[in-house]
């Protein structure tokens, strides 16, 4: 089975600008969680987007937005790019089905200049 | 919310030594403890869990205890390798409400 993707592994965008990360999870997984990687902060939560509803949320501000397709494959956008968003943006999904286990896509590293 | 200690920081083992990696949470409702290894430039990956009806799991050289009265749980590796050195995550959750702890730096000597 293939693991979970994440489009773009590599992003440079200016301050001011809007970005969307892409996170397909792994077949069967209906939950995706996202979360924001930083040396300083560590891993901490987004959000978490199950059949389409987004379903928990993180203390970041309204410029962090996602949502979830049909598919399960899902997004997050970040509008009105500040330097302290250049992260590390990690997606994981999870069966939900009697099981919490989470497992990570390779993240999309953001820099914002 | 939940907020996740995780100790020590940093951590520097001679090859074949035993690690112990400490976490502790506030939340009495969180029912699941993962631990992540993550390498340099690379993703987390799951390497054990725990979930709150068990006090203790093992897997090869890897195990976790759990102490629901006391609210932490530890990692243990055994004989550890070189390529054991990685940085270390716990987190707690309840539901996919996950709370990682800020991360053990393992260094292996070997």
């Amino acid at each position: 089975k293939a693991g979970v993707t994440q489009t773009p592994r590599y992003l440079i965008k200016t301050r001011g600008q809007q970005v969307t990360l892409s996170c397909s999870p792994i077949s069967g997984h209906r939950s995706v969680s996202w979360y924001q990687q930083t040396p300083g902060q560590g891993l901490q939560f987004l959000f978490e987007y199950f059949s389409e509803t987004q379903r928990n949320k993180g203390n970041f501000p309204g410029r962090f937005s996602g949502r979830q397709f049909s598919n399960s494959r899902s997004e997050m956008n970040v509008s009105t790019l500040e330097l302290g968003d250049s992260a590390l943006y990690l997606c994981a999904s999870s069966l939900e089905r009697g099981t919490y286990e989470q497992y990570f896509g390779p993240g999309t590293r953001l820099t914002v200049t | 919310g939940e907020n996740v200690e995780q100790h020590p920081s940093t951590l520097s083992v001679q090859e074949g030594d035993s690690a112990v990696i400490k976490c502790t949470y506030s939340d009495s409702a969180s029912n699941y403890f993962p631990w992540y290894k993550q390498e340099l430039g690379k993703r987390p990956q799951l390497i054990i869990d725990i979930r709150s009806n068990v006090g203790e799991k093992k897997d090869q050289r890897i195990a976790v205890t759990l102490n629901k009265t006391a609210k932490h749980f530890s990692l243990h590796i055994t004989e550890t390798q070189p390529e054991d050195s990685a940085v270390y995550f716990c987190a707690a959750s309840r539901g996919q409400n996950f709370v990682f702890g800020p991360g053990t730096r393992l260094s292996v000597l070997p």
